[in-house]
């Protein structure tokens, strides 16, 4: 069964530090990956997806098929991005096609 | 239109009553899906709608939520005889399809049953 796993439910990091946040899946076709982030107060958006192999606002992921991993990362983190992040899972087949399968979301809090 | 739309942003409801929440989503988009997002439980599949096809519902915690998608358009989804347990935000998203290109989400309506 498909799965995404995020082990870190609160990340704190000071301003300027690099950061990481972790996320696992479970799936045995070949998903298409995303992060999501919700700032306060506004809803949830598209951050990044890994078929787009893009870098938004500084941050990137790498999809490790071999250890099925899609960790998102920025090398100097902003007060800005203190947020929730969710990375979600879309299958490649039947009813797990188009379907977004999200993790239980990760709170940043960058410190000044 | 050019967002997903939601309607209440909020409402508060005494236990045991029917409440009915909108959705809008953006002109053309063929597939549908009703999210709910709790305090821990991060976010949780309710039902999804592709064009004409039978919705899957796989995800509607009990035969108190229904949803239905009138003209391949705006979309209701309606939890009977609330309860406490059903507070939450109640998110709404739609897509192209099921092409994996991600979603587009609305602002949610947050439900307080009381």
């Amino acid at each position: 069964a498909q799965r995404v796993t995020q082990p870190e439910k609160l990340l704190s990091v000071f301003k300027g530090a690099p950061v990481e946040l972790k996320c696992n899946y479970s799936y045995s076709g070949s998903p298409e990956l995303f992060w999501y982030v919700q700032y306060s107060r506004q809803r949830l958006q598209l951050l990044l997806r890994h078929i787009s192999r893009e870098s938004i606002k500084g941050f990137t992921a790498d999809l490790n098929k071999g250890e099925t991993s899609f960790h998102l990362k920025k090398p100097f983190a902003q007060e800005e991005d203190s947020a929730m992040y969710y990375c979600a899972l879309s299958g490649d087949r039947g009813s797990t096609l188009g379907r977004l399968y999200f993790g239980r979301g990760t709170q940043l809090t960058v410190w000044p | 239109g050019a967002g997903v739309s939601q309607s209440p942003s909020n409402k508060v409801t005494e236990k045991g009553k029917d409440v009915e929440l909108r959705c809008d989503p953006i002109s053309g988009h063929t597939a549908l899906y009703w999210y709910r997002q709790s305090l821990g439980q991060g976010l949780e599949f309710l039902i999804y709608f592709q064009g004409n096809s039978a919705p899957d519902k796989s995800g509607l915690p009990s035969d108190r939520f229904s949803a239905e998608r009138t003209g391949g358009s705006v979309s209701t989804l309606t939890i009977q005889r609330t309860q406490q347990e059903d507070s939450a935000v109640y998110l709404c998203a739609s897509s192209l399809g099921p092409q994996r290109y991600g979603y587009t989400f609305g602002s949610g309506t947050r439900l307080t049953v009381v």
